[in-house]
């Protein structure tokens, strides 16, 4: 069963809005939770991540919001560049299984010029 | 430059054909992880290892094995292919585990016929 969960397969937005990317979990023995971007034939690269004792981490365009209660992330790209096209992974880990990351299966976003 | 490397990057094989996947890293990572990717599941680790010599399971291991003789090289196995592992694979390496944020391969797409 899948523990994070992606519900938006894709994403249009205009250049120069923002862009918001949902993730939600079911684990609540997650802590840590990462963002991958991925271009096609290429590996994911990381993003951005954050802490369960955080609601908020900020990396210039990119923001990444924490809802414990709601078991719920997002990913805010502001504002958003025809670059920022590519599949959008989120992953969770919990510190007893830090061995390994639980991926989302991935939003496609699509950044309209 | 930084990075996994992955060969091959495209394999076709026939079933029970014994193949290997290679993997190295050049940044002196001691983590490093196989995973591999499906349509609607996500990301999923197959193998991981903390360091030389130290190799475990990930959550689908089954049909797979793997050796760490050397920091830089995380080999991939295929002992007996079969079409079920049909996939997008990647090895990813990281220095302080998979919460410090994956450098990820380009992928390897296996097709097993």
């Amino acid at each position: 069963d899948q523990q994070v969960k992606q519900n938006s397969p894709s994403l249009s937005v205009q250049e120069g809005r923002i862009s918001i990317l949902n993730c939600d979990y079911t684990n609540s023995m997650f802590d840590y939770f990462l963002w991958y971007k991925k271009y096609p034939a290429e590996g994911p690269t990381f993003l951005i991540s954050i802490s369960s004792i955080k609601d908020k981490n900020e990396d210039g365009r990119f923001t990444v919001f924490l809802n414990k209660s709601a078991k719920h992330l997002s990913l805010h790209i502001v504002p958003s560049q025809p670059g920022d096209s590519a599949v959008y992974f989120c992953a969770a880990s919990y510190q007893t299984g830090a061995n390994n990351l639980f991926f989302g299966t991935g939003t496609r976003l699509t950044v309209i010029p | 430059e930084a990075q996994v490397t992955q060969n091959p990057r495209y394999l076709i094989t026939v079933t029970g054909k014994k193949l290997t996947v290679t993997c190295s890293q050049n940044m002196n990572h001691e983590y490093m992880s196989w995973y591999r990717q499906d349509p609607g599941l996500g990301l999923r680790q197959i193998y991981y290892s903390m360091n030389v010599e130290v190799t475990d399971k990930g959550d689908v291991p089954e049909g797979y094995k793997v050796s760490r003789k050397e920091k830089r090289n995380f080999p991939l196995i295929l002992e007996s292919p079969s079409p079920n592992q049909t996939s997008l694979y990647f090895c990813a390496s990281s220095r302080q585990g998979p919460r410090g944020g994956y450098t990820f391969g380009s992928g390897t797409r296996l097709t097993v016929v």
